[in-house]
């Protein structure tokens, strides 16, 4: 069935180092993909996506990474800072009975240590 | 732009009684609208898709009777949990897909969040 996992449930990096969250889905159909930031007691909020024709997209400071071989997402944060402490979701755009929906991840923890 | 509100925040009730939640798409038209539950330190998971003039879609397990959905305008869809009990505590949250995008375009947008509390 469909699934959208994480491969590490928390992640721990220092101020101003780079972090890497990682994401497996399972539907290799699936054609868009969304990285969401959620801090506690909010909703998700939009960070990167990117679509199954490519497999690399930039934002600032936030890069997306698609392999489409081996079901496999990531997203990198460059220069980590204090807000950016949060957990992070991978979602994939699916089809299910001719209505799309996003299936999430188990969402990762990440905590930026001063 | 592509705000998506929430209204209540938060909410405290009794059980029994029935809890309504707004979900407003402020700044574009939404003919799709999700409902999402999620409990502390878990992922959010899909209630049911929200469709502007026509019935909602549960997904399988989620009781229609239980979660009213109303999708009455473009910019508006509402839940209403029925007869609340202590285990339909949770953060609700809705998402809203902009109906004037670029076909292909598939971003949803997070409203910010209803915690229910039923006591």
């Amino acid at each position: 069935g469909e699934s959208v996992g994480l491969h590490l449930p928390t992640l721990s990096v220092q101020e101003g180092d780079n972090s890497i969250i990682n994401c497996a889905y399972s539907n290799s159909a699936s054609d868009y993909f969304i990285w969401y930031k959620q801090e506690s007691g909010k909703g998700p909020q939009f960070i990167i996506d990117i679509r199954s024709n490519m497999d690399k997209r930039q934002g600032q400071r936030v890069t997306v990474l698609l392999n489409k071989t081996v079901k496999h997402l990531s997203l990198q944060i460059a220069a980590t800072q204090p807000g950016d402490s949060a957990v992070y979701f991978c979602a994939e755009n699916t089809m299910n009975q001719g209505a799309q929906k996003l299936v999430f991840g188990q969402g990762t923890r990440l905590t930026i240590n001063p | 732009g592509a705000v998506v509100s929430q209204h209540p925040s938060r909410v405290i009730c009794k059980s029994g009684t029935s809890v309504k939640i707004e979900c407003r798409s402020l700044d574009f038209q939404a003919t799709t609208m999700f409902w999402y539950r999620q409990f502390p330190k878990k992922s959010l998971m899909l209630m049911a898709t929200s469709n502007e003039g026509s019935k909602a879609t549960y997904e399988q397990g989620v009781e229609k009777d239980k979660f009213l959905i109303n999708h009455a305008s473009l910019t508006l869809s509402t839940l209403t949990v029925t007869s609340a009990h202590p285990e339909d505590s949770s953060f609700y949250i809705c998402s809203a897909r902009d109906s004037g995008r670029l076909p292909g375009g598939d971003t949803q947008y997070f409203g910010p969040g209803t915690r229910l509390t039923v006591l």
